[in-house]
């Protein structure tokens, strides 16, 4: 399989324990986001990073958040101290720009249920 | 006034009929619009892009784009109850941060 790829699929925690996600985009995709979706609710942007580039962070990245590439391939995402508020479907994409836009392949998602 | 607005429905019609979905955006510096098709606790599924106005056909599916009123459409020809999905809008600019709206429920009866 050759699309995006998310790790773990589910995860459970309990308020104030630290979780981390794990995304491997396309491999030739040097363009990686991450967004986060509540039910109901479409994708909302978190953050982007070109190669191993940080270039953009959301408002909604608290300093709990925390995201990396380091290697312009793989990325995560940290949360620390987790809250409810954190129940989310986390979702990361990636691209390979050209001309002035690109489309985005998402992932199947990280689950988040905090308890 | 949300950046993306779209119906949430849910929409419900039989199998076979044409299905419209529709959007509208705030943001004219975005010119890159997206719909992607999500199933229930499965990521999005990229369906259509476009950047310009006009019809972008794609077998039963057919994305519009009215730039001058902001409007984007989404059509589905011969539905059928596999297209039973959320569809979403969205549009992005030159960063190609996506701006999504909040999704449309369809059901498609057998």
């Amino acid at each position: 399989d050759t699309g995006v790829s998310q790790d773990p699929r589910h995860k459970i925690t309990k308020r104030g324990q630290n979780v981390t996600f794990r995304c491997d985009p396309i491999s030739e995709h040097n363009r990686l986001y991450w967004y986060r979706q509540t039910l109901g609710q479409g994708p909302e942007f978190l953050t982007y990073f070109q190669n191993e580039a940080q270039l953009e962070k959301s408002r909604l990245l608290s300093d709990r958040f925390s995201a990396e590439r380091p290697k312009g391939s793989f990325s995560t995402l940290e949360i620390q101290r987790t809250e409810q508020g954190d129940s989310a479907m986390y979702l990361c994409a990636s691209s390979f720009p050209r001309g002035g836009g690109s489309e985005q392949f998402f992932g199947p998602g990280t689950r988040l249920t905090v308890l | 006034q949300k950046e993306v607005e779209q119906d949430p429905g849910p929409l419900s019609v039989p199998e076979g009929a044409i299905v419209s979905l529709n959007c509208t955006y705030s943001n004219s510096a975005f010119q890159y619009f997206m719909w992607y098709r999500q199933y229930s606790r499965k990521g999005p599924e990229l369906l259509m892009y476009t950047y310009s106005s006009g019809n972008k056909e794609d077998g039963r599916f057919t994305a519009q784009v009215d730039k001058s009123s902001k409007y984007i459409s989404l059509f589905i020809r011969d539905s059928q109850p596999s297209d039973s999905a959320t569809y979403l809008c969205a549009n992005g600019g030159a960063t190609n941060k996506l701006i999504f709206g909040t999704g449309t429920l369809l059901a498609v009866q057998p």
